[in-house]
């Protein structure tokens, strides 16, 4: 069936570094892509969300890419900061049931 | 403006129980959406709610159910509870469909069940 795959599980990155969290999808129709943050003992939180009808878009530290032909996304921090650490998840609505499906998960640890 | 609240936070039940978990959207907020968090599965989605109408559901058994009332707010229930169900239940509320606007969640509700 549909899935979305998340890439890397972990991640570790010096203070200040780039964080960069991948995503491949199956359904072509797919057309709303969000990243949401969750810390300890909390819901996700949204992040950042993209439309099928743009490539890219920024929020300060926070960017998404995405590659319809390819079906993947990807999430870039740049000057990765401790507060960044969490757990990431991407997702992705899948149009023939209409229901959200995620990732597994990303853990990042920015190290001072 | 307040967000989404989950009651009760956390909950002990034993196999063969039945729980209902509740949840009270952001003020204006018609849609409901409920997912289920383990180490194993991950976020998985259970159902949406949207003006008290069950829209989507995920593919989890019919223990599994949900209703939402006229002020958006909204109950899952489970039944017989089983081993399996130990988990974090999230709740989240968006102002129309899931996937046309943005989800916010709330903290969960902490299920174990022994």
């Amino acid at each position: 069936g549909e899935n979305v795959e998340q890439h890397p599980s972990t991640l570790s990155v010096q203070e200040g570094d780039s964080a960069v969290i991948k995503c491949t999808y199956s359904d072509s129709a797919s057309n709303y892509f969000p990243w949401y943050k969750q810390e300890l003992g909390k819901g996700p939180q949204l992040i950042i969300d993209i439309r099928s009808n743009v490539g890219e878009k920024k929020d300060q530290r926070i960017a998404v890419t995405l590659n319809k032909t390819a079906k993947h996304f990807s999430l870039h921090i740049t000057e990765t900061q401790p507060e960044d650490s969490a757990v990431y998840f991407c997702a992705t609505r899948f149009n023939n049931n209409n229901d959200m499906r995620f990732g597994a998960g990303t853990r990042l640890t920015v190290k001072p | 403006k307040a967000g989404v609240t989950q009651t009760p936070r956390y909950l002990i039940k034993t196999r063969g129980q039945q729980v209902t978990l509740s949840c009270s959207p952001i003020s204006g907020h018609r849609s409901v959406s409920w997912y289920q968090q383990t180490p194993g599965q991950g976020l998985q989605f259970l159902f949406e709610y949207f003006s008290e109408t069950q829209r989507n559901k995920g593919n989890f058994p019919g223990r599994f159910s949900g209703r939402q009332f006229s002020n958006s707010r909204s109950e899952m229930n489970v039944s017989t509870l089983e081993l399996g169900d130990s988990a974090l239940y999230l709740c989240a509320s968006s102002l129309d469909l899931v996937g046309t606007d943005t989800q916010y969640f709330g903290p969960g509700t902490r299920l174990t069940v022994l």
